[in-house]
């Protein structure tokens, strides 16, 4: 069975702090994709990033990172220097490569940036 | 902005009603999906929509029903409101048929039963 854990349910720093949400996944395919979408309180699920299980390049994006390791079936994201425009609740997802419907979604971390 | 609109935004009804809501797919995609999120929970999978016709779907009973139209827009129906149903939907869009593509989503209908 597929399925997604985000084991953080809140998570507060002080603006400037570097913070690393957590995302562990479960799938028995092969080739499969991860995401990891932003949902600020408009409610909108921003896009971050997709990632496919045959390729564990770490990636950098400004301030944001996602560090995708197949062996521990994990997909976290750091954020470096957080800004106050940062909260928001951020969900890791799992999309599996033989289907083109659903995405998995985890239950979310939801990030609290103090100023 | 993704370009996905859905309507309407807020919406109040009683058990036992129905309810329609739309959504528009972002220009160039031939594919929704719908997704409910309960208060404190991440999405749930409802179904997905490609080419006019149900292309999966998720745990969800028989009274939710969808439609799409030849511009790719989506309604999403629910039937016999039950309070459980108050949630987040979300809409997605996303090109299929040239291997996986993202979904792009919608800024939501909030929809309260009472």
């Amino acid at each position: 069975a597929q399925k997604v854990t985000q084991a953080q349910t809140e998570i507060s720093v002080v603006e400037k702090e570097d913070v690393t949400l957590d995302c562990v996944y479960e799938t028995r395919d092969t080739t499969y994709y991860l995401f990891w979408y932003k949902q600020p309180p408009s409610g909108e699920l921003v896009f971050l990033i997709r990632r496919n299980s045959f390729d564990e390049q770490n990636e950098i994006s400004g301030r944001y990172s996602w560090n995708f390791q197949k062996s521990t079936s994990s997909f976290n994201f750091t954020i470096t220097a957080s800004q106050v425009v940062d909260s928001a609740v951020y969900f890791c997802a799992l999309s599996e490569g033989n289907r083109d419907d659903k995405i998995i979604f985890g239950k979310g971390t939801r990030l609290h940036i103090l100023p | 902005e993704t370009g996905v609109t859905q309507s309407p935004t807020h919406l109040i009804k009683t058990r036992g009603q129905q309810v329609t809501l739309r959504c528009s797919s972002q220009s160039g995609h031939n594919t929704v999906s719908w997704y409910q999120q309960a208060l404190g929970q991440g999405p749930q999978f409802i179904f997905q929509y490609y080419r006019e016709e149900e292309n999966g779907r998720g745990n969800f009973p028989p009274r939710f029903s969808g439609l799409q139209f030849p511009n790719y827009s989506s309604e999403l129906n629910v039937n016999a409101l039950e309070l459980d149903d108050s949630a987040l939907y979300l809409c997605a869009s996303s090109l299929l048929g040239r291997g996986k593509e993202t979904q792009y989503f919608g800024p939501g209908t909030r929809l309260l039963v009472l």
